[in-house]
């Protein structure tokens, strides 16, 4: 019963390095989500996939990539980190959001030094 | 004016009492609104969908007034297990899109 599963859970990085944190999810949804969450400032949507093969830019896209590689994953990406990316990344999937029900990966805490 | 605002609290709440707070939002369109759970430093889950006037499940009601435009979440007989942050949610005009509050976090206390 995984439902939406992220890699790695802990991350730590220095300025400039490059990362990738994957997402995947087996309760054949077809949209899935980015969300990062800051102290004080709620769940900020990064980028999102309406459907496979199709990707679109969220509230705080800047300094990030994504890949829809096929209907289960969805992994994001920081080419040159910065301490700005400090924060605590969420997956989330969802069948529609008619239902307003989204469901989350566990959360990837990253550090950038 | 943010599109969702919330009450941080903490609401410190004896077991057995009764918390209420609000959330208020900014997009009248807005024709659904729901309640997620966030415990610490765990993932948010869905907790109740609001689609009119309110909602009811269990010891928790949630209700909306359209004319000021804002949500509240009532929990009645406080549990210890009710402690969490309380993420209020609305779907923004765009598709794919819910936007979130910052959160109300509530402490019940023995």
């Amino acid at each position: 019963n995984a439902g939406v599963t992220q890699t790695p859970k802990f991350q730590v990085l220095k300025t400039g390095q490059s990362m990738t944190l994957q997402c995947a999810q087996d309760m054949n949804h077809n949209s899935m989500y980015w969300y990062r969450q800051d102290p004080g400032m709620g769940l900020r949507l990064i980028y999102y996939s309406a459907s496979e093969g199709t990707t679109d830019k969220g509230e705080v896209p800047n300094g990030y990539n994504v890949s829809r590689l096929n209907k289960r994953e969805f992994s994001l990406r920081l080419e040159s980190a910065a301490p700005s990316q400090t924060s605590v990344y969420f997956c989330a999937s969802t069948a529609g959001l008619y239902t307003g029900e989204l469901f989350f990966g566990e959360g990837s805490r990253l550090t950038v030094l | 004016r943010k599109e969702v605002e919330q009450d941080p609290g903490p609401f410190n709440v004896p077991e057995g009492a009764t918390v209420a707070f609000n959330c208020t939002y900014s997009n009248s369109a807005s024709q659904s609104f729901f309640w997620y759970r966030q415990d610490c430093r765990k993932e948010p889950k869905l907790l109740m969908s609001v689609y009119s006037s309110g909602n009811e499940d269990g010891r928790f009601t949630a209700q909306l007034n359209r004319a000021s435009q804002y949500i509240s979440l009532l929990i009645r007989d406080s549990k210890l297990s009710d402690s969490a942050t309380y993420l209020c949610v609305v779907p923004t005009d765009s598709w794919g899109k819910l936007q979130f509050g910052a959160g109300t976090q509530v402490v019940v206390t023995p």
